[in-house]
């Protein structure tokens, strides 16, 4: 079973531009999660998604965005690039349901580079 | 509020020999998960065990074992025959709430753990 996919895996981007990050989920996983890790801030939940509508959501500012695919793809969106977004993302995705707890597959993550 | 701490920064454990790594934690919902993770040098974070707030055995994978305190909310992370492969970063994670309803996780900051031949 294929694993959880992102692309690009890096990215350079300029401030002021906007950057549209991809999360493919395994097979049959209903729900997506992003998270953003930094150095000095650690791991931050951004959103999740469950059939394509946004379940949770992190503190973050609406520069921030994302969506759901009926196919249950996420993709997510960054605008007006600051320094300060530079940062790993990392998706996760996970079954979704009555399965005991529900563990959270990540993928390799985006590097996005903000110049 | 959720938290999740880990107070070690960086630890060196001899190649064979058990480490523990120390989670404590902090949440008013009595039903939360707790998680591992580990954090090679890649970036991919990879599951290594889980422990439920109703479990009443503590969790085991292979090498991995969580000795869960819950008076004392705690989940320390024990390696066993600790292997160069071994050597990452390791974070603490929570959930709360019921399993189906959310897949928002807390992290703590993380412990970087090498191991030496």
């Amino acid at each position: 079973k294929a694993g959880v996919t992102q692309t690009p895996r890096y990215l350079i981007k300029t401030r002021g531009q906007q950057v549209t990050l991809s999360c493919s989920p395994i097979s049959g996983h209903r729900s997506v999660s992003w998270y953003q890790q930094t150095p000095g801030q650690g791991l931050q939940f951004l959103f999740e998604y469950f059939s394509e509508t946004q379940r949770n959501k992190g503190n973050f500012p609406g520069r921030f965005s994302g969506r759901q695919f009926s196919n249950s793809r996420s993709e997510m969106n960054v605008s007006t690039l600051e320094l300060g977004d530079s940062a790993l993302y990392l998706c996760a995705s996970r079954l979704a349901g009555t399965s005991s707890y529900n563990e959270q597959f990540f993928g390799p993550g985006t590097r996005l580079t903000v110049l | 509020a959720q938290k999740i701490t880990q107070t070690q920064p960086g630890m060196f454990v001899q190649e064979k020999e058990a480490v523990t790594l120390d989670c404590t934690y902090d949440t008013s919902d009595p039903s939360y998960g707790l998680f591992w993770y580990k954090q090679p040098s890649s970036g991919e974070m990879i599951f290594l065990i889980y422990q439920g707030s109703y479990d009443q055995q503590n969790a085991t994978e292979g090498r991995y074992s969580l000795n869960f305190q819950k008076a004392r909310k705690s989940a320390n992370l024990v390696i066993s025959a600790s292997q160069l492969g071994d050597s990452a970063m390791y974070f603490c994670a929570m959930r709360e709430g019921r399993t189906s309803n959310t897949g928002k996780l807390i992290f703590g900051q993380g412990t970087t753990l090498q191991v030496k031949p």
